[in-house]
């Protein structure tokens, strides 16, 4: 099946700094999520993004699909941007389970 | 906005007892599926449905069963819990996959 790679693993950062979270994956995808866990284990959807670039606030994420990679921003974090981000993939095969294929994720944690 | 639901958020259960977790969602996909997360983990799909009366077993093995009487319904069920399953449960949907994945809250769940 198709991997998923995300990089940094772990990321500790100051209040207002900004970040960059890759993911990788290794055959062609129809659709790429990018999604943000809080401590209380709820699942946010970031990011709709197969390909192109897309804006919402302090984020901001872009997927190079014939590259295979896709990049998460978050620009002056805030506490509140703690938690761990998802990277997730699925191919449709035309048959068989099209859900999901997660990575193993980011822990960001931001400092005050 | 939540427009998938799940209950309970968490749950304490003694070993042996028959659980089931419901889920439940208003947004007419014909898609749903089952997710386990470990703590710190990345998820992995133990069941999915593509409508009703059709349930099949996802990546990853799993002791629980599943049922699809109703689109907007998608209940687990383990018949008698062990403490090995003691993880969070998460359900989503889709609408084949145009629009990415929508999760529920998840439940946390404590087999003792």
């Amino acid at each position: 099946g198709i991997q998923v790679e995300q990089s940094p693993p772990d990321l500790i950062l100051q209040e207002g700094a900004n970040s960059t979270l890759r993911c990788n994956f290794s055959d062609s995808v129809n659709n790429l999520q990018w999604f943000h866990q809080n401590p209380w284990g709820q699942l946010i959807n970031l990011f709709y993004i197969p390909s192109g670039t897309k804006q919402n606030g302090r984020l901001s994420a872009t997927t190079v699909a014939t590259e295979r990679y896709s990049l998460l921003y978050i620009s002056s974090s805030q506490t509140t941007d703690s938690g761990v981000y998802f990277c997730a993939v699925v191919k449709y095969s035309g048959g068989g389970a099209d859900g999901l294929t997660f990575g193993k994720g980011t822990h960001l944690i931001i400092q005050p | 906005e939540a427009d998938i639901y799940q209950t309970p958020r968490y749950l304490v259960i003694g070993t042996g007892k028959k659980i089931t977790l419901e889920c439940s969602q208003t947004m007419g996909h014909d898609k749903m599926y089952w997710y386990q997360q470990d703590p710190g983990m990345e998820l992995h799909l133990i069941h999915y449905s593509y409508g009703v009366n059709s349930t099949e077993k996802g990546d990853l093995s799993s002791e629980s069963t599943v049922s699809r009487i109703r689109t907007e319904h998608f209940p687990l069920t383990l018949e008698s819990a062990r403490p090995s399953h003691t993880s969070q449960y998460l359900c989503a949907s889709s609408e084949y996959g145009r629009y990415g994945y929508t999760f529920g809250s998840g439940t946390r769940l404590t087999v003792v």
